[in-house]
C-alpha cells in the first residue's frame, strides 16, 4: 500500500466549476497535511496547510481533512485556467519529512 | 519564507561523470531535504541534509551515489555521482520551516539533469 493516494487523473473540468481533489494515507500517527500545486517544468509551491479535522479555506480553495478516515481533500471553487496544474498532495511521516502522492494534473477548459 | 536558489538550473551530462547542485537559503534553517522527480513522477526524498554530521539516506539512496555536504544552516550541496541516462530528473532542494509541528517545506527552483 502507497503511503499517500491520490485520485488518478487527469481532472478536467469547464471554467467556474468545482475542481475535488482526493488524497488518502496509511500512516494514522500522521499530524500535518498539505496541497501543493505544480505548474508544469516548475517546483512545487505550496498552496494549503491542515492540521485539524473539519475545514480550511484559503480564497478560493478548501482544504477538508478527516483523520478517522484517513483522508483529505482540495476544493478548487470558481475554477481560472491558471488553476491548472498538477496537485500534489503531502503527508508528514517521521522527523519532519514529508511523502508526496503522484499528484492529479487538473486542466481548466475555457 | 526562505528564498531558496538552486544551481544550476539545468545541465547535461555525459554517463560516467558527476554533477554537484547547490543549494543556497537566505535565512538559517535547521532541516534541507533533498527529493528526486523523475518524469512524470512524485516528488521521491533523497535524504535529509544535518548540519555538521553525515546526511541521513532514504531506502533505496546511498552516499556513494549521492554524496551531501551540509556545512552551515544556509547551504547544502548534491552531488550525483557516475552518472548513468536513468538519473535523468529534476532535482529539488527544500527547507523546513515553521518548526514543531508545522513542518512546511518550501522548495528551489530545481535542477533538471539529463544524462546522455
Amino acid at each position: 500500500q502507497k503511503e499517500v493516494e491520490q485520485n488518478s487523473g487527469p481532472l478536467s473540468v469547464p471554467e467556474g466549476a468545482i475542481a475535488s481533489l482526493n488524497c488518502t494515507y496509511s500512516d494514522r500517527v500522521s499530524q500535518s497535511f498539505f496541497w501543493y500545486r505544480q505548474y508544469s517544468g516548475k517546483s512545487p509551491e505550496l498552496i494549503m496547510s491542515i492540521y485539524s479535522n473539519g475545514d480550511k479555506e484559503d480564497g478560493r480553495f478548501t482544504a477538508q481533512l478527516n483523520k478517522a478516515s484517513q483522508y483529505v481533500s482540495l476544493l478548487i471553487r470558481d475554477s481560472q485556467p491558471s488553476d491548472s496544474a498538477t496537485y500534489l498532495c503531502a503527508v508528514n511521516r517521521s522527523a519532519y519529512k514529508l511523502s508526496f502522492g503522484a499528484g492529479t494534473t487538473v486542466t481548466v477548459r475555457a | 519564507s526562505a528564498v531558496i536558489s538552486q544551481k544550476p538550473s539545468r545541465d547535461i551530462c555525459q554517463r560516467g561523470t558527476s554533477l554537484t547542485i547547490q543549494c543556497q537559503v537566505d535565512s538559517q534553517v535547521t532541516m534541507m531535504f533533498w527529493y528526486r522527480q523523475q518524469p512524470g513522477q512524485s516528488l521521491t526524498l533523497i535524504a535529509t541534509a544535518n548540519q555538521g554530521s553525515e546526511a541521513t539516506y532514504e531506502s533505496g539512496f546511498v552516499i556513494d551515489k549521492f554524496p551531501i555536504s551540509r556545512p552551515n544552516l544556509t547551504f547544502s550541496t548534491l552531488t550525483v555521482s557516475n552518472m548513468s541516462p536513468e538519473d535523468s530528473s529534476i532535482y529539488l532542494c527544500s527547507v523546513e520551516e515553521g518548526g514543531g509541528a508545522a513542518d512546511i517545506q518550501y522548495f528551489g527552483a530545481g535542477t533538471r539533469l539529463s544524462v546522455l
